[in-house]
């Protein structure tokens, strides 16, 4: 099973300033098999990059994502009001799926 | 529209069994995998069951394998979870997930969720 990692586990930050989240497998993650999700108190997770560095349907493109290996990362460039959650990285390896722990993003 | 309704959340003694249902629209849902995800209160995403297009592969996670049976009938579009001898680590709120078309899995759409309470 791979393990994923997040850091940082909260990252405090304002409006208007980027932020860049980190997720960390224990194995390298076979064909950038990686995806991430912000989730909302109270909501369901919603999907936004997958793939490693692919946008999913209707998520702004100030959400991106690169990486590769064992080491991916999410960045939002400039953060509006709306993005401040928790998000997840998930990796999937023939049969096995994994989260991350998570890493909350809150307002400064 | 994509939409996916569970049901069947409830409180249950340990040792216990319950079903849950996962009822899908808006999409055609024979061609999709689908997906159980889990989430204990103030925790984290965890990843219990999913099954292929036609109900002939299914993959769990360790945690539940031998006690949950994940299960579909694209007649009624809908997904289930037969959850049995339910533990107190079994508690959460669990998801409903459709796979999304890229290689890989990963989870497009989501449920809102059906909890699971159990307490003696």
């Amino acid at each position: 099973e791979i393990v994923l990692t997040q850091s940082p586990g909260t990252l405090s930050l304002s409006p208007g300033e980027r932020a860049t989240l980190s997720c960390r497998a224990s194995h390298s993650v076979s064909n950038n098999y990686l995806g991430w999700y912000q989730q909302k108190p109270g909501q369901a997770p919603r999907l936004l990059i997958y793939g490693a560095s692919n946008r999913a349907t209707g998520i702004p493109d100030r959400f991106s994502g690169s990486g590769s290996g064992t080491d991916f990362t999410l960045t939002i460039s400039r953060l509006e009001p709306e993005d401040f959650a928790v998000f997840y990285c998930q990796q999937y390896d023939t049969s096995s799926i994994t989260f991350g722990q998570g890493t909350r993003l809150d307002i400064k | 529209e994509v939409q996916l309704v569970e049901s069947g959340g409830d409180l249950v003694q340990p040792g216990g069994s319950l079903r849950l249902s996962c009822a899908a629209s808006g999409f055609p849902f024979n061609t999709y995998w689908m997906s159980w995800v889990r989430q204990a209160p103030g925790k984290g995403l965890e990843w219990v069951a999913n099954i292929n297009q036609d109900g002939s592969e299914k993959h769990y996670v360790d945690s539940v394998r031998g006690r949950f049976t994940i299960s579909r009938d694209n007649a009624k579009t809908s997904l289930y979870l037969q959850m049995n001898s339910l533990r107190a680590e079994d508690m959460a709120m669990y998801f409903c997930a459709r796979d999304h078309r890229a290689p890989g899995i990963f989870f497009e759409s989501w449920g809102q969720g059906a909890l699971v309470t159990v307490s003696p």
